[in-house]
């Protein structure tokens, strides 16, 4: 079965200080890999994909990801964390050959001031 | 004004009651999603339409029904409520060309007493 895993509920980093969000995938075929950021009351926010090409994936506020193929991993990252970068962040994998999507069950990020 | 409107945004009701969530989109998106969170959980998908005549089930879609009047409408409903569809609500939208859902209504919470 395809699935995506996100092995952190939450992840506590000093404001400045790089972050790192993890996810996990099992996929058939090439992946379709996805982030969103989910702040309070609000909906997701699309943040980054990774269709093809470079592993290092730019996205919006700074964030970036990096697709490991080898490690079935496509992870969060950004150099120097915000406070008001607090927030629920999501991966999401597309199913191969479908148009649905499966998402993670979140991991809640927390940036110390 | 919002992209992807929802409403009601809070909605409290009891067992066996027939409940209608609507969403509208402003973005002029062809396809559109209803998903629902659950805390642990993620998000899992209801049901999604890619154009007005098109209506597909999702991984959960018992006991739902949806409704696409229109290119920006997509209303979701619960026939006979039952304390376990207690849930966040969210609606999203896709262009034909992006593929995964980018925009998302602000949500509907729903409890079922």
């Amino acid at each position: 079965a395809q699935s995506v895993a996100q092995p952190e509920d939450q992840v506590n980093v000093a404001e400045g200080n790089p972050l790192t969000v993890k996810c996990t995938y099992s996929v058939s075929g090439n992946p379709y890999l996805f982030w969103y950021v989910q702040y309070p009351n609000r909906g997701l926010q699309f943040l980054l994909k990774y269709i093809t090409g470079d592993n290092l994936v730019k996205g919006s506020y700074g964030f970036e990801a990096e697709f490991n193929k080898s490690q079935t991993s496509f992870h969060l990252k950004k150099p120097s964390a915000l406070v008001s970068d607090s927030a629920l962040y999501f991966c999401a994998v597309r199913v191969t050959g479908t148009y649905k999507y499966i998402f993670g069950t979140g991991t809640r990020l927390k940036v110390l001031a | 004004d919002a992209d992807v409107t929802q409403t009601p945004r809070n909605r409290i009701t009891k067992t066996g009651k027939r409940i209608m969530l609507e969403c509208s989109q402003t973005k002029g998106h062809d396809r559109m999603y209803w998903y629902r969170q659950d805390p642990g959980l993620g998000l899992r998908l209801i049901y999604y339409s890619f154009d007005v005549k098109d209506i597909n089930k999702g991984e959960i879609s018992d006991g739902y029904s949806v409704s696409r009047q229109a290119q920006a409408k997509f209303s979701l409903s619960l026939e006979s409520a039952i304390p376990n569809q207690t849930a966040l609500y969210f609606c999203a939208t896709s262009d034909s060309t992006g593929g995964q859902p980018q925009h998302f209504g602000d949500g509907t919470r729903l409890s079922i007493l």
